[in-house]
């Protein structure tokens, strides 16, 4: 079985502040992990992906993530928050050679104050 | 334009009706899927297609019934539903390889907002 743990319902940071949006896994094997945005009244939107090799993953709107196979982390990261990174942020692990289907956490919302 | 399109975006029904939910992808994906998205709750993957044929059914009440008649649409048709069942609707589409590693991310369209009254 795999899964996904996002232990924070809501991340607060100020504009120009970094941010960190926290997401563990538990997986058989090598995990395939993705982040993912959801602004409102929208669907989700791929960020980027960990597939293997370099431990950060750089992604879409200056977003990264650094894979931490020790700790089962895939932690999102960005160095500078914007107010229009406010969002719903979703990680998802799915098992290299495992189903195909991934299995996503239950989301982090983000808001960035002016 | 995410490459996946819903229709409709917004769809107030009444308990006794009949709907029909779409989805079109237009990027040659072979997989699709039907999540509902709840306030406060996690996505819930509801139905899984790959190639035309589900693989997927997530103890789903027969209320909901999907159709893939080819693997560019995925239908979700809806019948005496409950208040419950108001959420956002989302499709997704995916490329799963034949074979070798299947690392593809989850497209997904802008959703189905439903109200049951």
């Amino acid at each position: 079985a795999q899964s996904v743990a996002q232990p924070e319902d809501q991340v607060n940071v100020a504009e120009g502040n970094p941010l960190t949006v926290k997401c563990t896994y538990s997986v058989s094997g090598n995990p395939y992990l993705f982040w993912y945005v959801q602004y409102p009244n929208r669907g989700l939107q791929f960020l980027l992906k960990y597939i293997t090799g370099d431990n950060l993953v750089k992604g879409s709107y200056g977003f990264e993530a650094e894979f931490n196979k020790s700790q089962t982390s895939f932690h999102l990261k960005k160095p500078s928050a914007l107010v229009s990174d406010s969002a719903l942020y979703f990680c998802a692990v799915r098992a290299s050679g495992g189903s195909y289907i991934p299995t996503f956490g239950r989301g982090t919302s983000l808001i960035v104050h002016p | 334009e995410t490459g996946v399109t819903q229709t409709p975006r917004h769809l107030v029904m009444g308990m006794t009706n009949k709907k029909s939910l779409k989805c079109e992808q237009h990027l040659g994906h072979n997989a699709m899927y039907w999540y509902k998205q709840s306030a406060k709750k996690p996505l819930e993957l509801m139905f899984v297609y790959n190639f035309k044929e589900q693989t997927e059914n997530n103890s789903v009440p027969s209320r909901f019934s999907p159709e893939c008649p080819n693997s560019s649409h995925l239908f979700l048709h809806l019948h005496t539903l409950q208040p419950e069942d108001s959420a956002l609707y989302l499709c997704a589409s995916s490329q799963k390889p034949a074979g070798g590693q299947d690392n593809s991310p989850l497209h997904f369209g802008n959703g189905t907002r439903l109200t049951v009254t």
